[in-house]
């Protein structure tokens, strides 16, 4: 493909039920970002995967969430016991490498949590 | 929490004039870039200019960073209808992780 894709592109949820939110990012690029965003705020970092390295987790903001990247590709965040302030767009993003490239953005999954 | 921060928070300018927005920022930088978000939705990478560069041009754009200052600006000459979207600064000072201001929102009238 030639871009980032994510699914799905919409989410309703109820409050505690798990979620998966999927990314797959542009072939041959090593690094993948997770990034939140709330209604009219900007970005918020949540994890970083590159190659085969330990991800940074440094951003992700309770141990409900966690993410994967399989084989180096896809990629999935997955959000246990959702929370109404979970309701925001996730975005997901890829990079050639690390290292002060530029980082190529998905459309996003609206997450709503009613 | 956010580096970048955008100023103004929003702007309304007439078809074929110019709209200028600045960001600052707190700590060292690597490079500032510059995205733009239509509807909510996925960021468009718009310009990267890194810290030993003054000044950069991409068409219609044109992107100052003053590292002394720690700010940055962009230029959109000529702003067209398509122009209205939200336009973020990101700074890059530990090699991969942005930080992001809140945005300018542009609205461009016909």
């Amino acid at each position: 493909g030639a871009g980032v894709s994510q699914s799905p592109s919409n989410k309703v949820t109820e409050k505690g039920k798990d979620v998966e939110l999927r990314c797959d990012p542009i072939s041959g690029h090593t690094a993948l970002y997770w990034y939140r965003q709330s209604l009219g705020q900007g970005l918020e970092f949540l994890i970083y995967f590159q190659g085969n390295s330990a991800p940074d987790k440094s951003g992700l903001p309770s141990d409900r969430f966690s993410a994967e990247r399989t084989g180096g590709s896809v990629s999935t965040l997955t959000i246990q016991r959702t929370q109404q302030e979970d309701s925001a767009v996730y975005l997901c993003a890829s990079s050639r490498t690390s290292g002060s490239e530029t980082q190529y953005f998905g459309p996003g999954t609206r997450l709503l949590v009613l | 929490s956010q580096q970048g921060e955008e100023d103004p928070q929003a702007l309304s300018i007439q078809e074929g004039e110019n709209a200028t927005m600045n960001c600052s920022y707190k700590t060292s930088i690597n490079n500032l870039q510059w995205y733009r978000q239509n509807s909510g939705r996925g960021l468009v990478h718009l310009i990267l200019i890194r810290s030993n560069e003054r000044e950069k041009h991409s068409g219609r754009l044109r992107v100052t960073l003053d590292t002394s200052k720690k700010s940055s600006s962009l230029l959109i000459t000529a702003s067209r209808a398509a122009d209205t979207a939200s336009y973020f600064c990101a700074t890059d000072s530990n090699d991969y992780k942005l930080s992001f201001g809140a945005g300018t929102t542009v609205t461009v009238r016909a």
